[in-house]
Protein backbone atom coordinates (compact mmCIF):
# COMPACT_ATOMS: atom_id res chain seq x y z
CA UNK A 1 0.00 0.00 0.00
CA UNK A 2 1.20 2.98 -0.73
CA UNK A 3 1.50 5.80 1.68
CA UNK A 4 2.69 9.31 2.51
CA UNK A 5 3.32 10.46 5.78
CA UNK A 6 3.53 13.78 6.64
CA UNK A 7 5.57 15.83 9.73
CA UNK A 8 6.42 19.07 10.20
CA UNK A 9 4.34 22.34 10.19
CA UNK A 10 2.98 24.11 13.16
CA UNK A 11 2.89 28.10 14.33
CA UNK A 12 6.04 30.31 13.38
CA UNK A 13 6.47 34.08 13.29
CA UNK A 14 6.95 35.88 9.81
CA UNK A 15 10.62 35.42 9.00
CA UNK A 16 10.83 32.12 10.55
CA UNK A 17 11.89 28.87 9.44
CA UNK A 18 10.18 25.81 9.40
CA UNK A 19 10.93 22.21 7.73
CA UNK A 20 8.29 20.04 6.11
CA UNK A 21 9.14 16.01 5.73
CA UNK A 22 7.34 13.49 3.96
CA UNK A 23 8.42 10.10 4.55
CA UNK A 24 6.96 7.02 2.14
CA UNK A 25 6.07 3.61 1.62
CA UNK A 26 5.09 1.00 -0.98
CA UNK A 27 6.57 1.96 -3.88
CA UNK A 28 10.12 2.87 -5.24
CA UNK A 29 10.49 5.96 -3.98
CA UNK A 30 13.64 6.92 -6.00
CA UNK A 31 11.88 6.23 -9.14
CA UNK A 32 9.52 9.03 -8.74
CA UNK A 33 10.08 12.78 -9.26
CA UNK A 34 8.14 14.55 -6.37
CA UNK A 35 5.89 17.54 -5.52
CA UNK A 36 4.92 19.79 -2.56
CA UNK A 37 1.21 21.75 -3.43
CA UNK A 38 -0.23 23.89 -0.41
CA UNK A 39 -3.58 24.87 -0.50
CA UNK A 40 -5.78 27.55 1.90
CA UNK A 41 -8.54 26.40 3.24
CA UNK A 42 -11.61 27.29 1.11
CA UNK A 43 -9.35 27.77 -2.05
CA UNK A 44 -8.16 26.17 -5.20
CA UNK A 45 -4.61 23.77 -5.11
CA UNK A 46 -1.38 25.78 -5.50
CA UNK A 47 1.89 24.12 -6.74
CA UNK A 48 5.08 25.63 -4.80
CA UNK A 49 7.66 22.89 -5.93
CA UNK A 50 9.06 19.73 -7.73
CA UNK A 51 12.05 17.62 -7.18
CA UNK A 52 13.35 14.96 -10.09
CA UNK A 53 13.64 11.33 -9.07
CA UNK A 54 17.45 11.81 -8.43
CA UNK A 55 17.15 15.04 -6.31
CA UNK A 56 19.23 16.45 -9.15
CA UNK A 57 16.73 18.47 -10.64
CA UNK A 58 14.73 21.43 -8.37
CA UNK A 59 11.94 23.70 -9.45
CA UNK A 60 9.88 26.39 -7.60
CA UNK A 61 7.09 28.32 -8.07
CA UNK A 62 7.75 31.96 -8.46
CA UNK A 63 6.01 33.10 -4.81
CA UNK A 64 8.65 30.69 -3.41
CA UNK A 65 11.83 30.66 -5.00
CA UNK A 66 15.13 32.02 -2.88
CA UNK A 67 12.85 31.01 -0.06
CA UNK A 68 12.00 27.43 0.06
CA UNK A 69 14.36 23.75 -0.77
CA UNK A 70 13.19 20.73 -1.95
CA UNK A 71 15.26 18.09 -1.58
CA UNK A 72 15.25 14.39 -0.84
CA UNK A 73 17.21 11.06 0.72
CA UNK A 74 16.38 8.48 -1.46
CA UNK A 75 17.90 6.38 1.47
CA UNK A 76 15.85 7.50 3.64
CA UNK A 77 12.54 7.56 1.64
CA UNK A 78 12.10 11.11 2.23
CA UNK A 79 11.36 14.27 0.91
CA UNK A 80 11.74 17.86 2.43
CA UNK A 81 10.81 21.45 2.27
CA UNK A 82 12.85 23.46 3.89
CA UNK A 83 10.87 26.99 4.30
CA UNK A 84 12.70 30.09 5.54
CA UNK A 85 11.59 33.97 5.31
CA UNK A 86 8.16 33.07 6.26
CA UNK A 87 5.64 35.04 5.12
CA UNK A 88 1.89 35.53 6.29
CA UNK A 89 0.89 34.68 3.04
CA UNK A 90 2.47 31.58 3.14
CA UNK A 91 0.09 30.41 5.61
CA UNK A 92 -1.56 26.92 4.22
CA UNK A 93 -2.25 23.17 4.40
CA UNK A 94 0.60 21.94 2.96
CA UNK A 95 1.51 18.53 1.03
CA UNK A 96 3.42 16.06 -0.86
CA UNK A 97 2.38 13.75 -3.38
CA UNK A 98 4.05 11.65 -6.07
CA UNK A 99 4.43 13.02 -9.63
CA UNK A 100 2.73 11.12 -12.05
CA UNK A 101 2.71 12.67 -15.16
CA UNK A 102 3.01 16.12 -13.77
CA UNK A 103 0.45 15.30 -11.45
CA UNK A 104 -0.38 13.87 -7.97
CA UNK A 105 -1.30 10.56 -7.69
CA UNK A 106 -0.69 9.73 -4.51
CA UNK A 107 -0.80 12.41 -1.48
CA UNK A 108 0.14 13.05 1.71
CA UNK A 109 -2.31 13.73 4.42
CA UNK A 110 -1.19 17.52 4.56
CA UNK A 111 0.13 19.69 7.41
CA UNK A 112 -0.75 23.16 8.12
CA UNK A 113 1.29 26.00 8.31
CA UNK A 114 0.51 29.26 10.23
CA UNK A 115 2.97 31.81 9.82
CA UNK A 116 1.40 34.68 12.25
CA UNK A 117 2.84 36.78 14.88
CA UNK B 1 3.04 31.85 -13.13
CA UNK B 2 -1.27 32.75 -12.71
CA UNK B 3 -3.76 30.29 -12.38
CA UNK B 4 -5.38 28.06 -14.82
CA UNK B 5 -8.95 28.98 -15.21
CA UNK B 6 -12.17 27.32 -13.95
CA UNK B 7 -15.34 28.19 -13.39
CA UNK B 8 -15.99 28.69 -9.49
CA UNK B 9 -19.06 26.65 -9.55
CA UNK B 10 -21.40 24.01 -11.07
CA UNK B 11 -24.10 22.03 -10.92
CA UNK B 12 -26.25 19.38 -11.93
CA UNK B 13 -29.49 17.15 -10.86
CA UNK B 14 -28.45 13.26 -10.40
CA UNK B 15 -28.55 11.37 -13.55
CA UNK B 16 -27.70 14.33 -15.72
CA UNK B 17 -23.78 15.65 -17.07
CA UNK B 18 -22.13 18.07 -16.01
CA UNK B 19 -18.73 19.80 -17.96
CA UNK B 20 -16.09 21.68 -16.12
CA UNK B 21 -13.75 23.68 -18.37
CA UNK B 22 -9.97 24.74 -17.48
CA UNK B 23 -7.96 27.27 -19.46
CA UNK B 24 -4.71 28.25 -19.88
CA UNK B 25 -1.85 28.85 -21.92
CA UNK B 26 0.36 27.55 -24.43
CA UNK B 27 2.50 27.28 -22.62
CA UNK B 28 0.34 24.73 -20.26
CA UNK B 29 -2.62 23.29 -21.53
CA UNK B 30 -2.29 23.44 -25.15
CA UNK B 31 1.38 22.87 -25.05
CA UNK B 32 1.46 19.70 -23.68
CA UNK B 33 -0.73 16.81 -22.88
CA UNK B 34 -0.30 16.60 -19.57
CA UNK B 35 -3.75 18.07 -18.09
CA UNK B 36 -5.11 16.30 -14.47
CA UNK B 37 -8.18 16.58 -12.76
CA UNK B 38 -8.53 15.89 -9.05
CA UNK B 39 -11.64 15.83 -6.72
CA UNK B 40 -11.37 16.80 -3.29
CA UNK B 41 -14.36 16.34 -0.72
CA UNK B 42 -13.98 18.64 2.17
CA UNK B 43 -11.44 18.14 4.57
CA UNK B 44 -10.09 15.37 2.69
CA UNK B 45 -6.96 15.17 0.68
CA UNK B 46 -6.72 15.32 -3.63
CA UNK B 47 -7.73 12.02 -5.36
CA UNK B 48 -6.67 11.99 -9.05
CA UNK B 49 -9.22 11.11 -11.79
CA UNK B 50 -7.78 12.19 -14.61
CA UNK B 51 -4.17 12.06 -16.05
CA UNK B 52 -2.58 12.91 -19.36
CA UNK B 53 -6.06 14.36 -20.68
CA UNK B 54 -8.07 11.43 -21.14
CA UNK B 55 -6.82 9.06 -18.55
CA UNK B 56 -8.73 6.94 -15.92
CA UNK B 57 -6.78 5.72 -13.07
CA UNK B 58 -8.21 2.38 -11.69
CA UNK B 59 -10.63 2.62 -9.70
CA UNK B 60 -11.88 5.88 -11.15
CA UNK B 61 -15.50 5.59 -12.52
CA UNK B 62 -16.21 5.64 -16.41
CA UNK B 63 -18.73 7.97 -15.20
CA UNK B 64 -15.66 10.63 -15.65
CA UNK B 65 -14.39 11.73 -18.83
CA UNK B 66 -11.86 14.41 -19.92
CA UNK B 67 -10.98 15.94 -22.84
CA UNK B 68 -8.89 19.00 -24.55
CA UNK B 69 -9.05 21.38 -27.53
CA UNK B 70 -6.78 24.03 -28.17
CA UNK B 71 -5.92 25.77 -24.39
CA UNK B 72 -9.22 24.44 -22.50
CA UNK B 73 -9.19 21.23 -20.90
CA UNK B 74 -12.16 19.71 -19.92
CA UNK B 75 -13.91 17.28 -17.45
CA UNK B 76 -17.63 15.74 -17.68
CA UNK B 77 -18.87 13.44 -15.17
CA UNK B 78 -21.82 11.74 -16.47
CA UNK B 79 -24.79 9.91 -14.94
CA UNK B 80 -24.39 12.47 -11.61
CA UNK B 81 -24.42 11.16 -8.19
CA UNK B 82 -24.69 12.64 -4.47
CA UNK B 83 -21.26 11.38 -3.83
CA UNK B 84 -19.84 13.54 -6.76
CA UNK B 85 -20.26 16.43 -5.27
CA UNK B 86 -16.82 18.19 -4.48
CA UNK B 87 -14.70 20.68 -5.44
CA UNK B 88 -12.96 19.56 -8.54
CA UNK B 89 -9.30 21.28 -9.86
CA UNK B 90 -7.18 20.49 -13.10
CA UNK B 91 -3.23 21.04 -13.14
CA UNK B 92 -1.08 20.73 -16.23
CA UNK B 93 2.70 20.59 -16.86
CA UNK B 94 4.16 24.07 -17.30
CA UNK B 95 7.23 25.43 -19.35
CA UNK B 96 10.16 24.67 -17.03
CA UNK B 97 8.78 21.49 -15.33
CA UNK B 98 6.61 23.36 -12.97
CA UNK B 99 2.82 22.65 -12.51
CA UNK B 100 0.30 24.75 -12.16
CA UNK B 101 -3.09 24.15 -11.06
CA UNK B 102 -6.43 25.91 -11.79
CA UNK B 103 -8.97 27.59 -9.18
CA UNK B 104 -11.14 25.07 -8.56
CA UNK B 105 -14.83 24.33 -8.77
CA UNK B 106 -17.51 23.54 -6.68
CA UNK B 107 -19.56 21.27 -8.03
CA UNK B 108 -23.34 20.76 -6.26
CA UNK B 109 -25.26 18.03 -7.27
CA UNK B 110 -29.06 19.64 -6.55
Amino acid sequence: EVQLVQSGGGLVQPGGSLRLSCTVSGFRFSSYWMLWVRQVPGKGLVWVSRISSDGSGTYYADSVKGRFTVSRDNAKNTLFLQMNSLRVEDTAVYYCARDYSSGGDFWGQGTQVTVSS
Amino acid sequence: QSALTQPPSASGSPGQSVTISCTGTGNDVGGYNYVSWYQQHPGKTPKLMIYEVTKRPSGVPDRFSASKSGNTASLTVSGLQAEDEADYHCSSYAAGNGVIFGGGTKLTVL
